[in-house]
């Protein structure tokens, strides 16, 4: 059964520390994506990765760090440095990062993180 | 000004109904038009993506795009309780990676 996961669900976090998402597919997909949405104001992109060990800076990168040592796994840290970090956090893959592509993006089920 | 308008609704509307949902953009250089929906703490999920100026149908939903007003549309006929859902258009241009979102519109059809 091909898909996106994501864990935990739901993150608590105090303030300082440093959290990691995971986001795991098996679908194959050579792109990968991390998002955040808040309330009225539909979702950023914070990194994304075309391919394994690269990844380019979206809208919204500071405070956030990735990686991407697989094709499967691209992990999101949310830092200290990020001031507002509490929101729901999305991760996508795609299969097909050409430019002349719809670039249809696979969505996972989110993660809810909160600050303490 | 952002690069896409949603109004974000809320809209409400009863068991049946037509909806029209709308998006407008200010980027020439998007190519590519997809709706998603997203039920209430759930991820997003595909339900159409458009290329070119017109329709594309598929059973209750209608994606209309207008290139030259920079304008797209998403129509859901007979419309159910099911479809109650925040809906994202989302729009890309010829660059790697980079969907644009509208802010969505929360939807709610009542029976």
């Amino acid at each position: 059964d091909g898909g996106i996961t994501q864990s935990p669900k739901y993150l608590f976090r105090k303030e300082g520390q440093n959290v990691t998402l995971s986001c795991e597919q098996n679908l194959n997909h050579d792109a990968m994506y991390w998002y955040r949405q808040d309330p009225g104001q539909g979702l950023r992109l914070i990194y994304y990765s075309q391919i394994v060990n690269d990844f380019q800076k979206g809208d919204i990168a500071e405070g956030y760090s990735v990686s991407r040592e697989k094709k499967e796994s691209f992990p999101l840290t949310v830092t200290s440095a990020q001031k507002n970090p509490t929101a729901f956090y999305l991760c996508a893959s795609s299969d097909d990062i050409t430019p002349q592509s719809t670039d249809t993006q696979y969505f996972g089920p989110g993660t809810r993180l909160t600050v303490l | 000004q952002k690069e896409v308008e949603q109004d974000p609704g809320p809209l409400s509307v009863p068991e049946g109904a037509i909806v029209s949902l709308n998006c407008t953009y200010s980027n020439s250089a998007f190519q590519y038009f997809m709706w998603y929906r997203q039920y209430s703490r759930k991820g997003p999920e595909l339900l159409m993506y458009t290329y070119s100026s017109g329709n594309k149908e598929d059973g209750r939903f209608t994606a209309q795009v207008d290139k030259s007003s920079k304008y797209i549309s998403l129509f859901i006929r007979d419309s159910q309780p099911s479809d109650s859902a925040t809906y994202l258009c989302a729009m890309k241009g010829t660059s790697y990676g980079k969907l644009t979102f509208g802010q969505g519109t929360i939807l709610t059809v009542h029976p």
